[in-house]
């Protein structure tokens, strides 16, 4: 049972390449988030998604797309990278009462 | 978007001292009240979920209370010690199961 694992762990890009980020989780949970944390801003919605087939936006988007592609796997793609999105990046996983975070990506943006 | 607030935004007190921060969220479609733990360069960890107006939950020296109709919540933490050091979060989640987050109050305890 590994909870939620995230992959990378770190990344640089330079502005303009693309990535995606990938996380799964293993709780059969429902709901699936990305938030980014900087400093002094705490952890920011990106996107979520409440069940398998449906995402949502969140707080910041602009600049990210998602897929929800089966129950288990949330990614969180930049089409272009710039430097403002050089953050942390957590995924998490949720069942109403419990929620559980993945280890965080962290990205650098040059 | 829904706004959840906490306040103060960091607090530095001494080894051995109680203190307590505090979170307000909206009272409309509420279904749970988070608290969590989180340590520079660890993921946020849970402390307690409370559902219900009047909940009050505890974990050693650490304690929660819940007001559901005004929309806020209490964490106290007694007789802090130097490994309390870390940014306390909360989070609010409505029935539809999406979650939002404070930005959290840091909290440095000094030996």
């Amino acid at each position: 049972n590994a909870g939620v694992t995230q992959t990378p762990k770190f990344q640089v890009l330079k502005t303009g390449q693309s990535m995606t980020l990938q996380c799964a989780q293993d709780m059969n949970h429902n709901s699936m988030y990305w938030y980014r944390q900087d400093p002094g801003m705490g952890l920011r919605l990106i996107y979520y998604s409440a069940s398998e087939g449906t995402t949502d936006k969140g707080e910041v988007p602009n600049g990210y797309n998602v897929s929800r592609l089966n129950k288990r796997e949330f990614s969180l793609r930049l089409e272009s990278a710039a430097p403002s999105q050089t953050s942390v990046y957590f995924c998490a996983s949720s069942e109403m009462s419990r929620t559980v975070f993945g280890p965080g990506t962290r990205l650098t943006v040059t | 978007i829904l706004n959840v607030e906490q306040s103060p935004q960091s607090l530095h007190v001494q080894e051995g001292d109680s203190t307590n921060f505090t979170c307000s969220f909206p009272s409309s479609n509420f279904y749970a009240l988070h608290w969590y733990r989180w340590e520079t360069a660890k993921s946020p960890e849970a402390l307690f979920v409370m559902t219900l107006n009047g909940d009050e939950k505890k974990k050693g020296r650490i304690s929660a209370t819940l007001n559901t109709k005004e929309g806020y919540s209490y964490l106290y933490i007694k007789g802090s010690q130097p490994e309390d050091s870390a940014t306390y979060l909360c989070a609010f989640s409505t029935n539809a199961g999406k979650s939002t987050f404070g930005d959290g109050t840091t909290l440095t305890v000094k030996p």
